[in-house]
């Protein structure tokens, strides 16, 4: 299996502008992640899905900040407008089930730098 | 809440150990152990559940105290690959979300 897979690997944006983070899953999760990770506060849990279904949103920072999972195998973080704030390495992660040994897989990050 | 590693960084020579300790203020059901290496993503090690097992892989074995809330990260004869940052991510309750502590940095140097 391909693993987790995420684009772009690097995006530069002005403040202001509208970005998007996509991610495929490995096949046959059902679950799916999306963390954000800075110096500061570490990895945090922003949102995550059960078979494209938002469960838990409340990582999610402000409203400028949506994620949606319009099928099994994509979904899209997107940041309108963004602001420098913002930049951090966004990962995505999938796991098959949600039991207590359930594991997670992590995607390759997205590393966001907003001007 | 988030689960609290310490140390925070570690330095060690090739083939010296190290312990890591994660521990949590609610009561966990299992604990996840991650390394990161620099600019990569996270990759699983291993899982405990509650009920105070140990589990290994290769030289780094791990274990699960109850009472304590607190799980420990063993490293043994450490190795230069063993360097990275080290998560570890708590679940604690039925909605299944991880939430990791703020990571150990380990450095082996030869």
């Amino acid at each position: 299996d391909a693993g987790v897979i995420q684009s772009p690997r690097h995006e530069v944006t002005e403040m202001g502008q509208e970005v998007t983070l996509r991610c495929k899953p490995i096949s046959g999760h059902d679950y799916l992640f999306w963390y954000r990770q800075t110096m500061m506060r570490g990895l945090e849990l922003l949102i995550y899905f059960n078979n494209n279904v938002p469960i838990d949103d409340s990582g999610m920072p402000e409203d400028r900040f949506s994620a949606k999972m319009p099928n099994a195998s994509f979904s899209t973080l997107k940041i309108q407008p963004s602001e420098p704030r913002d930049s951090a390495v966004y990962f995505c992660a999938s796991t098959l089930g949600a039991g207590f040994t359930d594991t997670q897989y992590f995607g390759p990050g997205t590393r966001l730098t907003v001007l | 809440q988030q689960p609290v590693q310490s140390p925070q960084a570690v330095i060690l020579r090739e083939g010296e150990d190290a312990v890591i300790n994660c521990s949590s203020s609610k009561a966990l059901y299992s604990v996840h152990w991650y390394r990161q290496k620099h600019g990569e993503a996270p990759v699983f090690l291993m899982i405990l559940l509650k009920g105070g097992e140990q589990k290994g892989h290769e030289k780094i074995s791990a274990s699960f105290n109850e009472k304590k809330q607190q799980s420990s990260l063993y490293l043994t004869a450490s190795q230069l690959s063993y360097s990275g940052t080290y998560f570890c991510g708590s679940l604690s309750g039925s909605n299944y979300k991880l939430t990791f502590g703020k990571g150990t940095l380990l450095t082996v140097n030869p």
